[in-house]
């Protein structure tokens, strides 16, 4: 079945260091590769989306490309800050036959420092 | 737009009694909701899938007994935690489907955080 693997947290840097968090995917056919990022407390919003091979997704200063040949949907943001702090997730969608379900990977939690 | 909200947002409840959470589509009609479970620390497991009219499609491992979801109209869903135990205690999370020409997507609740004392 489907699956994403993401990289463990938690992760702790400094204002304004580089973010990467890695997420790798198994999956049929062509899905579409999702970044959700959770604040504490809160339900979960979507960050960032590609929908086929080598589209770039960004947004708020991340960006993420559908690595097809890799099966990879790495997260970047060049310059973090204390807001930035909450858990990430790498997740993939399945097509209409699917169920269109969503798979998740299991979260990076991430912590910058003033 | 697309917005979803539940109710409540946590809910305190004696062991043994059941709870009934609410999962709206606001601005859009949503054939197809999501019930997923989220555990301290931990990423989210998809629990059912709610479908408009017919019944729930369940994942393995999760009782349908237990979990009673009703999809009675196009914005609402409900998940209702029947004879609930401390283990049941968690964060519920509901999406609701929502396809705009070739692109489908879902979007998010809020989130419940049930406590079962």
């Amino acid at each position: 079945g489907d699956s994403v693997t993401q990289m463990e947290g938690p992760v702790t840097l400094s204002e304004e260091a580089f973010l990467t968090i890695n997420c790798t995917y198994t999956a049929t056919g062509y899905p579409s590769l999702f970044w959700y990022v959770q604040y504490p407390g809160e339900g979960l919003q979507l960050l960032l989306k590609a929908t086929k091979a080598d589209d770039k997704g960004s947004n708020k200063g991340f960006e993420a490309t559908y690595r097809k040949e890799t099966t990879s949907f790495h997260l970047e943001k060049g310059s973090v800050q204390v807001s930035d702090s909450a858990v990430y997730f790498c997740a993939l969608s399945g097509d209409k036959a699917a169920g269109n379900k969503l798979t998740f990977g299991g979260g990076t939690r991430v912590l910058v420092k003033p | 737009g697309a917005v979803v909200s539940q109710h409540p947002s946590w809910v305190i409840c004696k062991s043994g009694t059941s709870v009934k959470i609410e999962c709206r589509s606001l601005d859009f009609q949503a054939t197809t909701m999501f019930w997923y479970r989220q555990f301290p620390k931990q990423s989210l497991m998809l629990m059912a899938t709610s479908n408009e009219g017919s019944k729930a499609t369940y994942e393995q491992g999760v009782e349908k007994d237990k979990f009673l979801i009703n999809h009675a109209s196009l914005t609402l869903s409900t998940l209702t935690v029947t004879s609930a135990h401390p283990e049941d205690s968690s964060f519920y999370i509901c999406s609701a489907g929502l396809t705009s020409g070739p692109r489908y997507e879902q979007y998010f609740g809020p989130g419940t955080r049930l406590t079962v004392t």
